[in-house]
């Protein structure tokens, strides 16, 4: 069973081109997360995504980012007009949102390898 | 809102030493608490977790447990090794949030 997969793993851009990264959750699960590394920090949240539906946008920048997770294919996070403060790791998380009668199951998010974004 | 404070690092040990990397939150009700381990290049991997107070998660020889009263997780180790060299996330997941808050990460290396 393959493990999250992104691609690229590294991506370099000129400053006002357009960054696109793909994400393709593990079989079976249907919800992905966005989060950022900035150097030296820990990850942040940024957008969380089932299939054709943003739940939870809270933590994207309102200009110039965007995400989706269309019915079939990987989810893609698109930065538009990059800047060098783009630069970042960029790594998407996927689980399988459980419930057993009325208690919410907290599953785990798996990783994947992330995407290393570099703006020259 | 939500956060996780970790030690700072980054850590330096000799291989076999014992390893504490320390870990304390501020949440709203009982999270979910989380260890996660990157390496060089790779994403990030589960390492253990604890979902409620004195809950203890452990895995490959690393251990922490779940402290209501001290809202802490600290990480610990009896015997490291040159292999566990990786940065080291604590994170915290509530009932009623959907994404991970994360710590900012301890970078440990290890001296064979």
């Amino acid at each position: 069973n393959a493990g999250v997969m992104q691609n690229p793993r590294h991506l370099v851009r000129r400053r006002g081109q357009e960054a696109r990264l793909r994400c393709s959750p593990m079989k079976g699960h249907s919800h992905v997360y966005w989060y950022r590394q900035l150097p030296e920090e820990g990850l942040k949240f940024m957008v969380y995504l089932q299939k054709e539906n943003i739940i939870d946008e809270s933590g994207m920048p309102k200009e110039r980012f965007s995400a989706e997770f269309p019915k079939e294919g990987p989810s893609i996070l698109r930065i538009q007009q990059v800047v060098r403060g783009d630069s970042a790791a960029y790594f998407c998380a996927s689980h399988r949102p459980g419930s057993s009668g009325r208690v919410v199951v907290i599953s785990e998010q798996f990783f994947g390898p992330g995407t290393r974004l570099t703006v020259l | 809102g939500d956060s996780v404070t970790q030690m700072e690092g980054p850590v330096t040990l000799s291989e076999e030493a014992f390893l504490t990397i320390n870990c304390t939150y501020t949440a709203t009700g009982y999270p979910s608490l989380f260890w996660y381990v990157q390496y060089p290049g790779e994403g990030l991997q589960l390492l253990l977790k604890a979902t409620k107070a004195d809950d203890k998660g452990s895995n490959k020889g690393f251990e922490a447990t779940y402290r209501k009263e001290t809202t802490s997780f600290h990480l610990e180790k009896g015997s490291v090794q040159v292999s566990d060299s990786a940065v080291y996330f604590c994170a915290l997941l509530r009932g009623s949030a959907r994404q991970l808050t994360f710590g900012s990460g301890t970078q440990l290396t290890v001296l064979p």
